[in-house]
């Protein structure tokens, strides 16, 4: 199975500021079936991108996703008070799915 | 509008059994594959499986081949998630998705969750 290892496990920032989130795979993802969703305590996951670069629908555009094969990408340009959460990535590729560990961002 | 309704809280003791379940509406059932996603105490997300309702097609993640059964009944558009033995290592929390935009998709639409607790 595909192995997604997320870096880094916790990213101290504040708001306004940029947010970049890695998820490497043990193998190479094809057609980019490559997902990040977001969860908050208390809540269950959000897709936000998938495709690798789609953002989901309601997503709003400081929210992007990059990447391809093997390195894959989150990037939120200007952190909002409510995208402190844990995110997570998943490739649904190959059976099984499977997700990465996850990376917190929390305020600094 | 694509809602996802769980069954509520369980506590159990291990080795008995227990059926979870997860109720659609807003889509004609038959047409979207759901899956099951399990979250630990504190712990990341893991894909336990999948079924097409449409026809029952069934496939797991072989962590979980063999220690949880995926089934669905379209005649009450309703999924489940069912233990034959609980081990506390299952207290967790347990979420249904959909695959709306098809198999090979991520998951758009999630259940709010159903807290399993196992304990003597």
């Amino acid at each position: 199975e595909i192995v997604l290892t997320q870096s880094p496990g916790t990213l101290s920032l504040s708001p306004g500021e940029r947010a970049t989130l890695s998820c490497r795979a043990s193998q190479s993802v094809s057609n980019n079936y490559l997902a990040w969703y977001q969860q908050k305590p208390g809540q269950a996951p959000r897709l936000l991108i998938y495709g690798a670069s789609s953002r989901a629908t309601g997503i709003p555009d400081r929210f992007s996703g990059s990447g391809s094969g093997t390195d894959f990408t989150l990037t939120i340009s200007r952190l909002e008070p409510e995208d402190f959460a844990v995110y997570y990535c998943q490739q649904y590729d190959s059976s099984p799915r499977t997700f990465g560990q996850g990376s917190k961002v929390e305020i600094k | 509008e694509v809602q996802l309704v769980q069954s509520g809280a369980e506590v159990k003791k291990p080795g008995e059994s227990l059926k979870i379940s997860c109720k659609a509406s807003g889509y004609r059932f038959s047409d979207y594959w759901i899956g099951w996603v399990r979250q630990m105490p504190g712990k990341g997300l893991e894909w336990m499986g999948i079924i097409y309702p449409g026809d029952a097609d069934t496939r797991y993640s072989p962590s979980f081949q063999g220690q949880v059964i995926i089934s669905a009944d379209k005649s009450i558009s309703t999924a489940y998630l069912h233990w034959s033995s609980l081990k506390a290592s299952d207290t967790a929390m347990y979420y249904c998705t959909t695959l709306a935009m098809g198999y090979n998709n991520p998951s758009d639409y999630w259940g709010q969750g159903t807290l399993v607790t196992v304990s003597s």
